[in-house]
């Protein structure tokens, strides 16, 4: 079942310093977005969220963007920690699509000490 | 938050044979639950939401005669792998919203997973 070569996208980082996850999304009918942690081996973990009705959220340490213009979604992470290391996916939906979600191809975030 | 379950959390099996995973939510009923399928260094790919009480639908792409599901109660939802084969080696992965509403996103909350070998 494993597709070789592929690999996620990696941001490593200095514990310490913010991080900055970027996700496309491709449906224009989107309307509600979450950012997911997954630790390996887990599933994934809801950070934050975000309605089309807003360009910016913020959480504890955690910031979301939206741009819906572009298409764009980031996540902030301040201060990052190296609990923080994980793999983080966008994902989307939108009202009326029974709650499925559509998820981002994922971004590997490795803090170095 | 609310908790979704899976057993096993991991299963070793014969090529040829089936495997029943579970997903329950363990403090919400949950009308709709959603299966997920994960290779690894990839993202999740949906493959079927289960309803309970009616059949599930499958994404495109994915045989409904070869993963079987079956959405018992309000609280249990099963995947059988049926006639497993290496290919089907994943990571398996549930989820269910807080709510039955179809018109509005309700929180979803995951299982821990899944891992599927088959020999």
């Amino acid at each position: 079942g494993e597709s070789v070569g592929l690999h996620l996208p990696t941001l490593s980082v200095q514990e310490g310093d913010n991080s900055i996850i970027n996700c496309a999304y491709s449906n224009s009918a989107s309307d509600y977005f979450i950012w997911y942690k997954q630790e390996s081996g887990k599933g994934p973990q809801f950070i934050i969220d975000i309605r089309s009705n807003m360009d910016k959220r913020q959480g504890q340490r955690v910031t979301v963007l939206l741009n819906k213009t572009v298409k764009h979604l980031s996540l902030q992470i301040a201060a990052t920690q190296p609990g923080d290391s994980a793999v983080y996916f966008c994902a989307e939906s939108f009202t009326g699509g029974g709650n499925k979600l559509t998820f981002g191809t994922g971004t590997q975030l490795k803090v170095e000490l | 938050g609310a908790v979704v379950s899976q057993h096993p959390s991991w299963v070793i099996c014969k090529s040829g044979t089936s495997v029943k995973i579970e997903c329950r939510s363990l403090d919400f009923q949950a009308t709709t639950m959603f299966w997920y399928r994960q290779f690894p260094k990839q993202s999740l790919m949906l493959m079927a939401t289960s309803n309970e009480g009616s059949k599930a639908t499958y994404e495109q792409g994915v045989e409904k005669d070869k993963f079987l599901i079956n959405h018992a109660s309000l609280t249990l939802s099963t995947l059988t792998v049926t006639s497993a084969h290496p290919e089907d080696s994943s990571f398996y992965i549930c989820s269910a919203p807080t709510s039955g509403s179809r018109l509005t996103y309700n929180e979803q909350f995951f299982g821990p997973g899944t891992r599927l070998t088959v020999l």
